[in-house]
C-alpha cells in the first residue's frame, strides 16, 4: 500500500502527558498537511509543510503543539501537556507540488490517529 | 477567513434514489472545491472535485455543480447504493498555481441509503 500512513492509530493518555504522532506521506509528495477533526465536525487545518519547511500554521496550533518534518519525508506532531480538549482525530494529508501546476494537487488523507485524553 | 456551510447534516434515501448535498462558501477568491467521503474509522477519501473555471463535473453516478455568483456548490449522487452510506464533506480553498491548498471543510452530511 503506497498511501499515507499514520501511527499510532489510537492513543490514550492522561492529562498533562506528552504525545507524539507520526505521518508517512505518499512517496515523492513534497507537501504535507496536518488537520484535526473532532466528533461530528469536518477536519480543521493545523499546519502545512513544503519539503522540510513549515510554511503555514493555524491559530489552532497553540504553543503546546509542535510539528516537524526534518528530512522532508515523514512528519511528527507533538502535543505537550495534553488537555482533555485535545481529544480528537489527528489527520495527515499529502500532495504533490508538481501536480499543483497541472491543477491536480489532490490532498490524500491518512487513516488518522485518534487521541483520547483522560 | 473562509467559512463553509453544509446542508443537510443528515440525509436518508431509499436505495436507487438520488441524494443531493449543498454547500455555500464565503470567500469569493476560493477556486477549488473537493468533496470527500469518510467511512467510520477511516480518513477522508476524495470522490470528486471542481475548479472555479468549470460549472459542472460528472464521474459515473457522482456529479458536482458550482455557482460562483451565488457562492454555492452541490454534490449529486444518483442511483444510490447501500455502500454509499458514509459521511460526506465539502471543502473549499484558494490558491494560485503551485501554491498550497489549505482546505476549509463543511461540517459534514451523514448519508444513509436504506435497502
Amino acid at each position: 500500500d503506497t498511501g499515507v500512513s499514520q501511527n499510532p492509530r489510537h492513543k490514550i493518555t492522561k492529562r498533562g502527558q506528552n504525545v507524539t504522532f507520526r505521518c508517512d506521506p505518499i512517496s515523492e509528495h513534497n507537501r504535507l498537511y496536518w488537520y484535526r477533526q473532532t466528533l461530528g465536525q469536518g477536519p480543521e487545518f493545523l499546519t502545512y509543510f513544503q519539503n522540510e519547511a513549515q510554511l503555514e500554521k493555524s491559530r489552532l496550533l497553540s504553543d503546546r503543539f509542535s510539528a516537524e518534518r526534518p528530512k522532508g519525508s515523514f512528519s511528527t506532531l507533538e502535543i505537550q501537556r495534553t488537555e482533555q480538549g485535545d481529544s480528537a482525530m489527528y489527520l495527515c494529508a499529502s500532495s504533490s507540488k508538481r501536480a499543483s501546476f497541472l491543477g491536480t494537487d489532490t490532498q490524500y488523507f491518512g487513516p488518522g490517529t485518534r487521541l483520547t485524553v483522560l | 477567513g473562509e467559512n463553509v456551510e453544509q446542508h443537510p447534516s443528515t440525509l436518508s434515501v431509499q436505495e436507487g434514489d438520488s441524494a443531493v448535498i449543498k454547500c455555500t462558501y464565503s470567500d469569493s477568491a476560493s477556486n477549488y472545491f473537493p468533496w470527500y467521503k469518510q467511512e467510520l474509522g477511516k480518513g477522508p477519501q476524495l470522490i470528486i472535485d471542481i475548479r472555479s473555471n468549470v460549472g459542472e463535473k460528472k464521474d459515473q453516478r457522482i456529479a458536482v455543480t458550482l455557482n460562483k455568483t451565488a457562492k454555492h456548490f452541490s454534490l449529486h449522487i444518483t442511483e444510490t447504493q447501500p455502500e454509499d452510506s458514509a459521511v460526506y464533506f465539502c471543502a473549499a480553498s484558494k490558491a494560485g498555481a503551485g501554491s498550497a491548498r489549505q482546505l476549509t471543510f463543511g461540517s459534514g452530511t451523514q448519508l444513509t441509503v436504506l435497502p
